[in-house]
């Protein structure tokens, strides 16, 4: 266990749904992170929040939509997604100012998109 | 430009030494992380390496680092069954926040 949770670890949706993914952290991190892992492509960092304010958004399509309420959770809003948006999508923290920084992961959640 | 590559697949004996490599281009990178994957799981970070330090060891880990090259390698000595995942090495991207710049990833099978 790293202190990141996610749930739900496995998703089936359809073209024209909306659905969230939950995360959180246990671990009193100040900074989170989604990344998107295919198969076709090496890990994707997607948004990154620090102190709770987005300080990057790598030219995600607006079909993902973050939402970080306070510094242990994590939300990624889905709607309208397509096929080629199946992907585990991975939860990360890390505590900002240490000198590592090193990221902990969650477990990710196994999306497929119909 | 930001670009960190591996091998993607390493084939050993159980109880042979692997050796994973990477080469990474920011000569900027402070930190170069090794992370492991196993089959339906995140991400676990192994180890980590700042770029002042040329080897670093834990346990059956060794990481080596050769700043000039800009090669960084993950050792694991006495392989094991269990140590059959994927490997990611990752350095430290620009900006004030900690971006990790993930290479491919390298698959370790290990075999009888």
């Amino acid at each position: 266990e790293t202190g990141v949770t996610q749930t739900p670890r496995h998703l089936v949706m359809g073209m024209t749904n909306k659905k969230s993914l939950k995360c959180e952290q246990h671990l009193g991190h100040n900074a989170m992170y989604w990344y998107k892992q295919s198969a076709k492509k090496p890990l994707e960092l997607m948004f990154v929040y620090s102190l709770e304010e987005r300080v990057e958004n790598n030219s995600v399509p607006s079909r993902f939509s973050p939402e970080c309420p306070n510094s242990s959770h994590l939300f990624l809003h889905l709607h309208t997604l397509q096929p080629e948006d199946s992907a585990l999508y991975l939860c990360a923290s890390s505590q900002e100012g240490t000198s590592s920084n090193e990221q902990f992961f969650g477990p990710g959640t196994r999306l497929t998109v119909l | 430009g930001e670009d960190v590559e591996q091998s993607l697949f390493l084939s050993v004996r159980e109880g042979d030494s692997s050796v994973i490599n990477c080469t990474y281009t920011d000569s900027s990178s402070t930190y170069l992380y090794w992370y492991k994957q196993e089959p339906g799981a995140g991400l676990q970070l192994l180890t980590y390496i700042f770029s002042n330090m040329d080897m670093k060891q834990d346990q059956r880990l060794t990481v080596l680092l050769n700043k000039k090259d800009k090669h960084l390698s993950l050792r694991i000595a006495d392989t094991q069954t269990g140590d059959s995942a994927i490997y990611f090495c990752a350095e430290r991207g620009p900006g004030g926040y900690n971006k990790l710049i993930f290479g491919a990833g390298t698959r370790l099978a290990v075999h009888p």
